[in-house]
This record gives C-alpha cells, structure tokens and sequence, in this order.
C-alpha cells in the first residue's frame, strides 16, 4: 500500500524558514517523480514543485528562488526547503507521486501539512 | 503559462449526469487529469489520460478531450459525489510545467 506522511509545518512568521518532510513507503521511491501541491485556506489547488527521478527539479513561478525541492532516495523521503516565507505561502502543503509517460498526473497524495505563516 | 479555466460550480440532482469542462488553448492536443477533493481530505484521482480510470474508480466517472474543451462526466449522480474536481496538465515544454484549473464545486441537490 503506497502512503506518504508528510510533516514539518508549523507557525512561522514572515521572512522565516521550514522544512517540509514527506516519508514515502509502499512503492519503488528512487524510481517516481515526486511533487508538492499546496492549498490555501478556501482556495484551490496550486502545484509548487516537482522533482523527477534523476533528479531534474521544476518549481512554480511563485516560489522559484526561495523554495527548493530535494529527495533522499536512501530514505525514501522527499523535502521541500523554504525560505523567505510569506503570509500567501500559508496553505496546506500536500505531497503528491507523480507518474506518467508524457503527461505527469499525481496518484498518490498525502494527508497534507499545514504552514501557516503570521507574525 | 498555460491557464485552465473551469466554472466555480455545477448542481445536479441524483441520478442525473453532471458534466465539469476545463477549457484550455487547443487543449485538446494534451493529456488532461481529473481529481475529485472532498471536504476536509487530499485530493483523490479518478480519471487519467482523459479518460482512463484509476483502480477503485466507478465506471459513472469518465473523460473526454477535445478542441478547447476537456470534459468530466459523472453518471447517475450519488450524495458522495458532492465535492471539488480539479482537472490538471502537465506542459512539458515549460519551465514550471504543473497547471491545475481553478477547481469545479459540484453541489447535489
């Protein structure tokens, strides 16, 4: 059974910093892409970033330069670093599996971690 | 970038059809994904590829693609169906490739 247990949102106040975990079992980790998507309070979804399984990394305009995406394939676990924080970075914060041959799409999807940045 | 636009909401009664567009430029030369979002919990899949289904997805749950119109249709409406669908591409030639809609609230009366 695939599951992904993110964690390491919390309370932070603006210009600060988090880093986000998504511990990943039940399949291949090293072999799929891996995504976060977040969702602020009331809105919709938004993809932040993707990381894929050599390691190629692509990030939403909206975070690029403050957020970085990394994964350890010896821990099955991915990461998002971020920086910089800013009161619309508040949302839940989900990771996704990505899979696909040509277009990605998201099988799998954590409970999701809430950052909720206010000072 | 590209944008995906879907109305803020659709209502059908049970055991009707509801039908979500996802309108996007010639999006119909793409592959268009669909989740469906309950209150409350993570986004589910429920059709891939335009209209491939997931394991555990019923058949009431289909897809279509075409022009600049990609279409969810969910047959014979249940109480449960009532949530948020989102559909979803991914733009390989660009630089942050991950594109959702806005998100479709389908209420059942």
């Amino acid at each position: 059974e695939v599951q992904l247990l993110e964690s390491g949102g919390g309370l932070i106040q603006p210009g600060g910093s988090l880093r986000l975990s998504c511990a990943a079992s039940g399949f291949a980790f090293g072999t799929y892409a891996m995504s976060w998507v977040r969702q602020a309070p009331g809105k919709g979804l938004e993809w932040v970033s993707t990381v894929g399984s050599g390691g190629t990394r692509y990030y939403a305009d909206s975070v690029k330069g403050r957020f970085t995406v990394s994964r350890d394939n010896s821990k099955n676990t991915l990461y998002l670093q971020m920086n910089t924080l800013r009161a619309d970075d508040t949302a839940v914060y989900y990771c996704a599996k990505a899979r696909g041959m040509i277009s990605w799409r998201f099988d799998y999807w954590g409970q999701g971690t809430l950052v909720a940045v206010s000072s | 970038s590209y944008v995906l636009t879907q109305p803020p909401s659709v209502s059908v009664a049970p055991g009707l059809t509801a039908t979500i567009p996802c309108g996007g430029n010639n999006i119909g030369s793409k592959s268009v994904h669909w989740y469906q979002q309950r209150p409350g919990q993570a986004p589910v899949l429920v059709v891939y590829d335009n209209s491939d289904r997931p394991s555990g997805i019923p058949e009431r749950f289909s897809g279509s693609n075409s022009g600049n119109t990609a279409t969810l249709t969910i047959s014979t409406v249940e109480d449960g169906d009532e949530a948020d669908y989102y559909c979803q591409v991914w733009e390989n030639t660009s630089d942050h490739p991950g594109v959702f809609g806005g998100g479709t609230k389908l209420t059942v009366l």
